[in-house]
């Protein structure tokens, strides 16, 4: 069982260009949540993907959006990138969480994004 | 609005002692709490996990208590290893929501 699997491992932008990062989700996970976590912080909650649509976001602008496919792997897109968007950028995987019960996440490496 | 906070940044240790990493929340709709470990170049680890229906749960050197009255929970390591030496992050969710709250993380160095 690989785990949750993120690409690249390092990226490097300048501001105003655009980014695509990746996920795949460990083996038998349906639902992918997407983090950023800047230098000396604790991981901030983007959004989450289920069933190929978005099911929760949190306080992020539109510039952030995402995508998840029927394999549930998926992307997080970054738009006119900022000097601020600089972070590790953390995928986690679970599966599909009802209301009666908590599912834990498990965490891909991260994605280290450099804007310049 | 940051409802997870971890006021220590950083704990020394001895090898072979407790390490106590402290947490406290302001949202009272969180039933459930965990906390992770991360090593460098790596993604947070689940480590261990407490519902609010209960103020203790151990596993094995590790041992989470939840005091809910006074939005606090901690986290004990005995005897704690250098192996241990890790930034441990305490999340909270609530039931039905699908995301984590984080702290800022607590950096433990556990000496030989």
């Amino acid at each position: 069982d690989a785990g949750v699997t993120q690409s690249p491992t390092h990226l490097i932008k300048t501001r105003g260009q655009q980014v695509t990062l990746r996920c795949s989700p460990k083996s038998g996970h349906d639902t992918v949540s997407w983090y950023q976590q800047a230098l000396g912080q604790g991981p901030q909650f983007i959004f989450q993907y289920y069933e190929e649509e978005e099911r929760q976001r949190g306080n992020f602008p539109d510039r952030f959006s995402g995508h998840q496919f029927p394999n549930y792997s998926s992307e997080l897109n970054v738009n006119a990138l900022l000097l601020g968007d600089s972070a590790l950028y953390l995928c986690a995987s679970s599966l599909s969480q009802d209301r009666s019960s908590y599912n834990e996440q498990f965490f891909g490496p991260g994605t280290r994004l450099t804007v310049l | 609005d940051q409802q997870v906070k971890q006021n220590s940044p950083s704990l020394s240790v001895q090898e072979g002692r407790i390490s106590i990493l402290n947490c406290d929340y302001t949202n009272s709709m969180f039933d459930y709490f965990l906390w992770y470990k991360k090593y460098p170049a790596e993604g947070p680890t689940f480590l261990i996990s407490i519902s609010s229906i209960k103020d203790k749960n151990e596993d094995g050197r590790f041992t989470v208590f939840l005091n809910k009255s006074a939005k606090h929970l901690s986290l004990h390591i005995v005897p704690s290893q250098p192996g241990d030496s890790a930034v441990y992050f305490c999340a909270a969710s609530a039931l039905g929501l699908n995301d984590m709250r984080f702290g800022a993380g607590t950096r433990l160095t556990v000496k030989p």
